[in-house]
């Protein structure tokens, strides 16, 4: 079973530029979720997204932006780059929580590819 | 809100000796506890996880770690060091309504010949 796969592995952007990245959840996962990693400020949560809808976002601002498409995959954009962009971007993949999943079925757990590492000069 | 302190952002031991990462969190609903493990360039991977039930999770390589929620700790324990074990351990929470994980800092775990 293939794990989440994200693209590209690394990249190298200026100030100013724009960057898209992209996840491939594992087959029959259909939430994905988004986090920023820096030696800063550590694992940061960005954003959720669920049937192409974000369910849940975190304290960035508006330059960050994603998306899912019908078939689970996910982008997540940012624009104007800065400096403090720099950072691995971590994807992952789970099964949503809903009523009908029973509690400890394990439905919270995350899995994670291996990232996109940006950086920005 | 959630949040995960962990104490002490690295740990050195002997190969052979026991580890022990330390992990308290804070939830103002019955937690979901997770410790994740990052290898040099790569994402995190799951270690062990608890949601309810028995409180002793064991998890993989031989780690395993205690929910205790009188003292709000999740400690990672593992009876002896192996050099592979080398790695940063991530503790993280997240509430039984959805998936967002909030993390700790991090422990780098260094493992001496």
């Amino acid at each position: 079973k293939a794990g989440v796969t994200q693209t590209p592995r690394y990249l190298i952007k200026t100030r100013g530029q724009q960057v898209t990245l992209s996840c491939s959840p594992i087959s029959g996962h259909r939430s994905v979720s988004w986090y920023q990693q820096t030696p800063g400020q550590g694992l940061q949560f960005l954003f959720e997204y669920f049937s192409e809808t974000q369910r849940n976002k975190g304290n960035f601002p508006g330059r960050f932006s994603g998306r899912q498409f019908s078939n689970s995959r996910s982008e997540m954009n940012v624009s104007t780059l800065e400096l403090g962009d720099s950072a691995l971007y971590l994807c992952a993949s789970s099964l949503p929580n809903t009523k009908d999943r029973p509690q400890g079925s394990g439905a919270n757990v995350l899995t994670f590819g291996a990232g996109s590492r940006l950086t920005v000069l | 809100a959630q949040s995960v302190t962990q104490l002490g952002s690295h740990v050195s031991v002997s190969e052979g000796a026991l580890v022990l990462l330390r992990c308290n969190y804070s939830s103002s609903v019955p937690p979901y506890l997770f410790w994740y493990v990052q290898y040099p360039n790569q994402g995190l991977q799951l270690l062990l996880k608890y949601t309810t039930g028995a409180t002793l999770v064991k998890g993989i390589n031989g780690f395993e770690a205690e929910f205790k929620k009188s003292e709000t700790s999740f400690h990672l324990t593992k009876p002896s060091a192996h050099m592979s074990d080398a790695a940063e351990y991530f503790c993280a929470v997240s509430s039984a309504l959805g998936s967002r994980l909030t993390f700790g800092e991090g422990t780098q775990l260094t493992v001496n010949p």
